[in-house]
């Protein structure tokens, strides 16, 4: 298998623009996690998906990021509008149950 | 006071080492994750132990759930070891949640 595969890699965007991220889980994974890495915050759950059902999205800063898992193999993160406080290192994740995370690569997002 | 404290922050060794990375945690915890973060930015799930002692190559994880402290080891090591390495703890009640540890920058001289 290929992994949790995140595209873009890197993103450089100006503010006010819509970013949107995106991720394919391993196959066969049922959760489906977005975290976000800063250097002052470290790294936050912004959400998670079990079975494409969004479970939790309190990690998600404001109304202006939205996430979404239309079926088991695709989910995306979107920022609308971004902002240069939204700069950082985004990773997606997915598991089997409660099995070790395999996260993505990360998408490095910087607002200007 | 965060829940989970790594020691030491910076760690920095000759190749062929025998490492120690230690992270302590003041709650209960149904999981631990030890987690490596490359220079590059990539993550990846090392070991995820609830109990006892898990080994994979020259890595090895240990964990005593009185003590509330886990170890995590690198035996051999090599400047390709050199990378962040996090502990990261799942409690009952945290819903999938995980709660990080600041992480231990290792620097593997040759």
């Amino acid at each position: 298998d290929a992994g949790v595969i995140q595209s873009p890699r890197h993103e450089v965007t100006e503010m006010g623009q819509e970013v949107t991220l995106r991720c394919k889980p391993i196959s066969g994974h049922d959760y489906l996690f977005w975290y976000r890495q800063t250097m002052m915050r470290g790294l936050e759950l912004l959400i998670y998906f079990n079975n494409n059902v969004p479970i939790d999205d309190s990690g998600m800063p404001e109304d202006r990021f939205s996430a979404k898992m239309p079926n088991a193999s695709f989910s995306t993160l979107k920022i609308q509008p971004s902002e240069p406080r939204d700069s950082a290192v985004y990773f997606c994740a997915s598991s089997f149950g409660n099995s070790p995370l395999h996260f993505g690569n990360g998408t490095r997002l910087t607002v200007t | 006071k965060n829940e989970v404290e790594q020691s030491p922050q910076n760690l920095t060794a000759q190749e062929g080492e025998f490492i120690t990375i230690n992270c302590s945690y003041s709650v209960g915890i149904s999981a631990l994750h030890w987690l490596q973060q490359h220079p590059g930015g990539g993550i990846v799930s090392l070991f995820m132990l609830s109990s006892g002692k898990k080994k994979h190559g020259r890595l090895i994880a240990t964990i005593n759930i009185q003590e509330k402290h886990s170890s995590l080891h690198i035996t051999a090591s090599h400047p390709r070891d050199s990378a962040v390495y996090i502990c990261a703890i799942y409690s009952p009640d945290s819903n999938y949640q995980l709660i990080w540890g600041a992480g231990t920058k290792l620097i593997i001289k040759p």
